[in-house]
């Protein structure tokens, strides 16, 4: 079954930009689905951050949409995710997902980054 | 944008009683975008039921979804001491793109 695995630094300074990976395993990240970011904080919940397809098709929350990109790596089956312009506020688990029908179907187990200097 | 609000906010209960949370939108939306979850502490969220009523894969039947419009409900008609957790309905929104989540009800044991 699928599975996908977020990795990248645990700790970014104010300012600077947030850049995660989620690895898929078991299934392709150029199969039918979508695939999202979706982070957590005590402060707001569960927020969705966006959603990439293979062709490299993407929305965006429009909340984030200035300060975030997701993009898609077929060679290494994965897809990325960086935020620009960071501040405590970005502080939060991020988690990507696979997108079922309007749903998330799969998710990481989730990473967590703080923005500190 | 169409917001989510789930009530109640915490629901003390015992295992074997039946559990009703419920999910309010802003505005009338398509049960077919409507979405449950369950996480539990230091995991990922779960996928429980999609569609407002159709459990997704391995979910037991003890939880079931329904609703339309406005008002959904997630029933988990006896609980088992793995269902403590909390809930969170989720809705996708098309125009434009856009996922949404409530804020949560943390099901506590009594």
């Amino acid at each position: 079954q699928v599975q996908l695995q977020e990795s990248g630094p645990g700790l970014v300074k104010p300012s600077g930009t947030l850049s995660l990976t989620c690895a898929v395993s078991g299934g392709s990240v150029t199969s039918s689905n979508w695939w999202s970011w979706v982070r957590q904080s005590p402060g707001k919940g569960l927020e969705w951050i966006g959603e990439i397809f293979h062709s490299g098709s993407t929305d965006y929350n429009p909340s984030l949409k200035s300060r975030v990109t997701i993009s898609v790596d077929k060679s290494n089956n994965q897809f990325s995710l960086k935020v620009s312009s960071v501040t405590a506020a970005d502080t939060a688990v991020y988690y990507c997902a696979r997108q079922g029908y309007y749903n998330m179907d799969v998710w990481g187990q989730g990473t967590t980054v703080t923005v500190s200097s | 944008e169409i917001v989510l609000t789930q009530s109640p906010g915490t629901l003390s209960l015992s295992p074997g009683e039946r559990a009703a949370l419920s999910c309010r939108a802003s505005q009338s939306v398509s049960s077919t975008f409507l979405a449950w979850y369950q996480q539990k502490p230091g995991q990922a969220p779960r996928l429980l039921i999609y569609g407002a009523s159709s459990r997704a894969t391995a979910i037991p039947d003890r939880f079931s979804g329904s609703g339309s419009g406005t008002d959904f409900t997630l029933t988990i008609s006896r609980l088992e001491p793995e269902d403590f957790a909390v809930y969170y309905c989720q809705l996708y929104s098309s125009s434009p793109p856009l996922y949404t989540f409530g804020q949560g009800t943390k099901l506590e044991i009594k």
